[in-house]
């Protein structure tokens, strides 16, 4: 089965800053997807940012940015010129690439509470 | 603007009582997943559903949890009888297989059980 790990509990960061947050994952399989999503506090699981392990080239949005390191199963998100915006739980996610019989399914990790200073 | 939308948003009930949770997929989504959200276990998959014929519920407490989509609009989580410790938030998610992967949330249902 697969496994995500997020390491930091929780990161502070000043605003106008960057940030990164950590995530390892494990897997046996070649293809697969990774998924960072931001948790306000209104709860909404929002979507971030994606990345298809078939592709070398770092998946990019705004002010987003993923680090993925396919060989030490490594997948960090950099948050650049960070915002009050910004502050929520972040969670890693896994998914499969083969969508055969109960492979849809995301695994997430525990999540990075991210706090910004003003 | 396509979402994916949950009933009730909050839920206090007593222990022994019978809990109802619904969901309405986003239109044109084949896939729709259960997930309980705790400070403890963090997002567990309860239950995941493939053209409404359910794939995997290996999650769920099978003893007191049932989840059914009567059909394609609709997917309901149902807990008989309460107990205090399924106090979390559910959230229904949809997707549509062969897309981009990602999975659609609802807001979450808070269930709170006395």
């Amino acid at each position: 089965a697969q496994t995500v790990t997020q390491s930091q509990p929780e990161m502070s960061v000043q605003e106008a800053e960057t940030v990164t947050l950590s995530c390892t994952y494990d897997t046996s399989e070649s293809d697969y997807y990774l998924f960072w999503y931001k948790q306000p506090p209104s709860r909404q699981m929002i979507l971030v940012i994606r990345q298809e392990a078939y592709k070398q080239q770092n998946a990019t949005e705004n002010r987003f940015s993923v680090n993925f390191q396919k060989a030490a199963k490594s997948f960090s998100l950099k948050i650049s010129d960070s915002q009050l915006g910004d502050a929520a739980m972040y969670f890693c996610a896994y998914r499969s690439g083969f969508t055969n019989f109960g492979n849809e399914k995301l695994t997430f990790g525990t999540g990075t509470r991210l706090t910004i200073i003003p | 603007d396509a979402r994916v939308t949950q009933t009730p948003r909050h839920k206090v009930t007593e222990m022994g009582q019978e809990v109802t949770m619904r969901c309405q997929p986003i239109l044109g989504h084949n896939t729709v997943f259960w997930y309980r959200q705790t400070m403890m276990q963090g997002l567990e998959l309860l239950a995941y559903f493939r053209n409404r014929a359910p794939l995997d519920d290996s999650g769920m407490p099978k003893d007191r949890f049932s989840a059914e989509m009567p059909d394609a609009t609709l997917a309901t989580l149902k807990i008989q009888p309460s107990e205090p410790r399924d106090s979390a938030v559910y959230f229904c998610a949809s997707a549509r297989t062969g897309g981009p992967g990602e999975l659609f949330f609802g807001e979450g249902s808070r269930l709170t059980v006395l």
